[in-house]
């Protein structure tokens, strides 16, 4: 357990359903990420919190994708209109400077 | 496009044996270079993390790193069978203010008892 947690741990939904996920850093931790793996593929990058600002995004992360981290703490992430090709594990990973800590990830199919 | 390379195996050894992985980068900007395990149906778990030319040892792990040749590799002493799982790894090649990791497809090791 690295101390980063992410809820919830899977999510089954239908095409075109809103889903929304949460991500609890490290608390002394200031950098926060998100990232999506899918079967047989490293993680690809999608975010970038510092604090609250959210300061790179990946051209992967299209109009339907939004991200938060309100104050600086925990963080969301929302997919609008669900798509089938939205399958994936999404994990979210937090530092305080360079190296990462990955938390245990959330697993969504879309149906 | 900045990319990081790994055999995808599987790379399969006998219980004691050294295994070795590696990875090759195209960023030559790139600063920080990282191992993570993953196994089956779990998160990336880090191993170990390498900045400077030459070897960086941890227990049974060690990293190595090749600036001038782009590569960097991980050997995994008296390897056991609880290190079967897929080795991924990661390069920071911004060294600046947002960091993220780029990966490789990752290796799978199997180790046999």
């Amino acid at each position: 357990d690295t101390g980063v947690s992410q809820d919830p741990r899977h999510k089954i939904t239908k095409r075109g359903q809103n889903v929304t996920f949460r991500c609890d850093p490290i608390s002394e931790h200031n950098r926060l990420y998100w990232y999506r793996q899918t079967l047989g593929q490293g993680p690809e990058f999608l975010t970038y919190f510092q604090n609250e600002a959210q300061l790179e995004k990946s051209r992967l992360l299209s109009d339907r994708f939004s991200a938060e981290r309100p104050k600086g703490s925990f963080s969301t992430l929302e997919i609008q209109r669900t798509e089938q090709g939205d399958s994936a594990m999404y994990l979210c990973a937090s530092s305080l400077w360079e190296t990462q800590y990955f938390g245990p990830g959330t697993r969504l199919l879309v149906l | 496009q900045k990319e990081v390379e790994q055999n995808s195996g599987p790379l399969s050894v006998p219980e004691g044996a050294i295994a070795s992985l590696n990875c090759t980068y195209s960023d030559r900007g790139s600063q920080s270079f990282f191992w993570y395990r993953q196994y089956s149906g779990k998160s990336p778990e880090l191993i170990m993390f390498i900045y400077s030319n030459g070897d960086k040892e941890d227990g049974r792990f060690t990293a190595q790193l090749n600036k001038a040749s782009q590569y960097v590799s991980l050997l995994i002493r008296d390897s056991q069978p609880s290190d079967s799982a897929t080795y991924l790894c990661a390069v920071i090649t911004d060294g600046g203010s947002q960091g993220n990791l780029i990966f490789g497809k990752g290796t799978k090791l199997s180790v046999k008892p």
